[in-house]
């Protein structure tokens, strides 16, 4: 079993719709939670982190982590054109102390215009 | 966000050569820092963890002599690819990490080696 599942899309979106973006992991422990956006041809960038249960809004972009469920998620409001990239849901791995990031294969997410 | 710088940006280089990629954290004090390689259309592969002082942890499948880590300060880490070859051509990017446990990416180094 995979350590961080995503589904890898596409996912297809209007403009200025809510898009939902889903990771799901397997090790219980894991504390620490990101999601990166990763456009084609560039590095990955940090969007969010979230360590507790419950919402965290950043702007138009909230994470979701549920421990118990084991799932984290990414809402993206009022999607743009621009939102379009691959989002990469990471994981540190409980025990780990060279808190190294455990990615997910990524999302690919299309916003139509 | 904190910034992480990459040096150089793309670098083409003969075959057996061997070509140093610096990477800087800007405006914090990495105690931790990583490297990863990209193929086109696949995922980050961790390549190896590097801690101020101290040798660089590498995963499995990754030669150490080929791929030379040196971290020597906070804020500073480099790799040297030595005696590339073409299998090595790849997208190589670097990322620093703080006390929050996040990890910033700096914008990658495209190494073509002909």
């Amino acid at each position: 079993q995979k350590e961080v599942e995503q589904n890898s899309g596409p996912l297809s979106v209007p403009e200025g719709a809510i898009a939902s973006l889903n990771c799901t992991y397997s090790d219980r422990g894991s504390q620490s939670f990101f999601w990166y956006r990763q456009y084609s041809g560039k590095s990955p960038e940090l969007i969010m982190s979230i360590y507790s249960n419950g919402d965290k809004e950043d702007g138009r972009f909230t994470a979701q982590l549920n421990k118990a469920s084991q799932y984290v998620s990414l809402l993206i409001r009022d999607s743009q054109p621009s939102d379009s990239a691959t989002y990469l849901c990471a994981v540190i791995p409980p025990m780990d102390s060279s808190y190294k990031l455990i990615f997910g294969s990524g999302t690919r997410l299309l916003v139509r215009p | 966000g904190a910034v992480v710088s990459q040096h150089p940006s793309r670098v083409i280089c003969k075959s057996g050569t061997s070509v140093k990629i610096e990477c800087r954290s800007l405006d914090f004090q990495a105690t931790t820092m990583f490297w990863y390689r990209q193929f086109p259309k696949k995922s980050l592969m961790l390549m190896a963890t590097s801690n101020e002082g101290s040798k660089a942890t590498y995963e499995q499948g990754v030669e150490k002599d080929k791929f030379l880590i040196n971290h020597a300060s906070l804020t500073l880490s480099t790799l040297t690819v030595t005696s590339a070859h073409p299998e090595d051509s790849s997208f190589y990017i670097c990322s620093a990490g703080t006390r929050e446990y996040e990890q910033y990416f700096g914008p990658g180094t495209r190494l073509t080696v002909t």
